[in-house]
């Protein structure tokens, strides 16, 4: 068990739809992560967050919006969604800004399907 | 051309066999390298990181890094059926420092 923990594991929506996928990073974790994987696209990283400001963007669609709050737990906000938004989304946390180690702390992903 | 490219397999191997996974990456700036495993159904765990040139080694696991070649390698000695997973290489890289990974190698090891 990494500490990570995600909600909800799996989520079935329609296309057009808006979800909400929530993360609470380990404790004492300052950063928290998010990465979607796909078959063809592998672990994508979208946006990182430390200590409730954003600190970094990866390849994050404008349809796509998180935050971190004052109690570290983070969202992820997808809206207007497509088929190809189909994937499993991480989130990930680390205790600082960058690390150096290359070490982040895994939930167990949510499952999101889009029909 | 993608920064990190990994072959996807899938690689089958008996038990006991040396596992050889591989990746290799586009910028020769890149200092720090990992291996992650991910288990099925799991998020991906860190196995290993290395810094710059050189090898790592740690029990059955040795990590490899050719700077000159943008070669980066993971060694399985004595392959067991509990190390069936996929196995992701990542460098610490972007205009931001964060990880880039591969698409990952599922690797199954047959008893």
């Amino acid at each position: 068990d990494s500490g990570v923990t995600q909600t909800p594991k799996h989520l079935i929506t329609a296309t057009g739809q808006r979800v909400t996928l929530r993360c609470s990073p380990r404790s004492g974790d300052l950063s928290v992560y998010w990465y979607q994987q796909s078959l063809d696209q592998g672990l994508q990283f979208l946006i990182q967050y430390y200590n409730g400001e954003e600190r970094a963007k990866g390849n994050i669609l404008e349809r796509f919006s998180a935050q971190q709050f004052p109690d570290l737990h983070s969202e992820l906000n997808l809206s207007s969604l497509e088929l190809g938004d189909s994937a499993l989304y991480f989130c990930a946390s680390s205790v600082g800004q960058t690390s150096y180690t290359g070490e982040l702390f895994f939930g167990e992903g949510s499952r999101l399907t889009v029909l | 051309q993608k920064e990190v490219e990994q072959d996807p397999g899938p690689l089958s191997v008996p038990e006991g066999a040396i596992v050889s996974l591989n990746c290799t990456y586009s910028n020769s700036a890149f200092q720090y390298f990992m291996w992650y495993r991910q288990y099925s159904r799991k998020g991906p765990e860190l196995l290993m990181y290395t810094y710059s040139s050189g090898n790592k080694e740690d029990g059955r696991f040795t990590a490899q890094v050719d700077k000159s070649s943008k070669y980066i390698s993971l060694f399985i000695r004595d392959s067991q059926p509990s190390d069936s997973a996929t196995y992701l290489c990542a460098v610490r890289g972007g205009s931001q420092g964060n990880l880039i990974f591969g698409k990952g190698t599922k690797l199954s090891v047959k008893p």
